[in-house]
């Protein structure tokens, strides 16, 4: 079965500093993709990236880089020099049967300014 | 932004009163979701549709029915509302070609308080 561990309940940082988030995903599949969303104060969940399995090259976005692992099953989510907008909630999830998602249940992030 | 709504955007009720939230897209996507979102649990997929009149049950499908007779509008029917089904609810879209998924894009949610 498909299972998306998020450790982490809530980690706070202090503003500029770096914030790695841990997602730890079991599957059967030989292929899959992983995503992670972004749910600000205001409530709305925001799509960040999605990364199939055969393409394991890290990702940067601005301050934001995934590190995929499939050795060890993670998708590791850092933000790098954080500020007070990445105070959020965010969610790493793993495609399974019929285009659905099982989703972790998630990361509180604090940035403390 | 993908265009998705849903209505109402909060709502309170009696318990054992029926209850149904609309979700409506403008992108034409294959599928549509329906979640829950309480604290400690994440999103939990309730119910989902990969077409029109098709639908299955996610993992906490009980005491929920849903309905797709258009493709851009998916219902969520609580029968018999219970003080257990308080919560935020998002619906969510996605198109999918072969095998490939393609990501989720989700409605503001509704929040359901039932008394």
């Amino acid at each position: 079965a498909q299972k998306v561990t998020q450790a982490q309940t809530e980690i706070s940082v202090v503003e500029k500093e770096d914030v790695t988030l841990d997602c730890v995903y079991e599957t059967r599949d030989t292929t899959y993709y992983l995503f992670w969303y972004k749910q600000p104060p205001s409530g709305e969940l925001v799509f960040l990236i999605r990364r199939n399995s055969f393409d394991e090259q890290n990702e940067i976005s601005g301050r934001y880089s995934w590190n995929f692992q499939k050795s060890t099953s993670s998708f590791n989510f850092t933000i790098t020099a954080s500020q007070v907008v990445d105070s959020a909630v965010y969610f790493c999830a793993l495609h399974y049967g019929n285009n659905r998602l099982a989703f972790g249940k998630g990361n509180q992030v604090v940035v403390i300014p | 932004d993908a265009g998705i709504t849903q209505s109402p955007r909060h709502k309170v009720t009696e318990t054992g009163t029926p209850v149904t939230l609309r979700c409506h897209q403008t992108e034409n996507h294959r599928y549509m979701y329906w979640y829950r979102q309480d604290p400690g649990h994440g999103l939990r997929l309730i119910h989902y549709s990969y077409g029109v009149k098709d639908t299955d049950k996610g993992e906490v499908s009980d005491g929920y029915s849903v309905s797709r007779s258009k493709t851009e509008d998916f219902l969520l029917t609580l029968e018999s509302a219970t003080s257990s089904q308080t919560s935020v609810y998002f619906c969510a879209i996605s198109e999918s070609l072969g095998q490939a998924s393609y990501e989720q894009y989700f409605g503001p949610g509704t929040r359901l308080t039932v008394t």
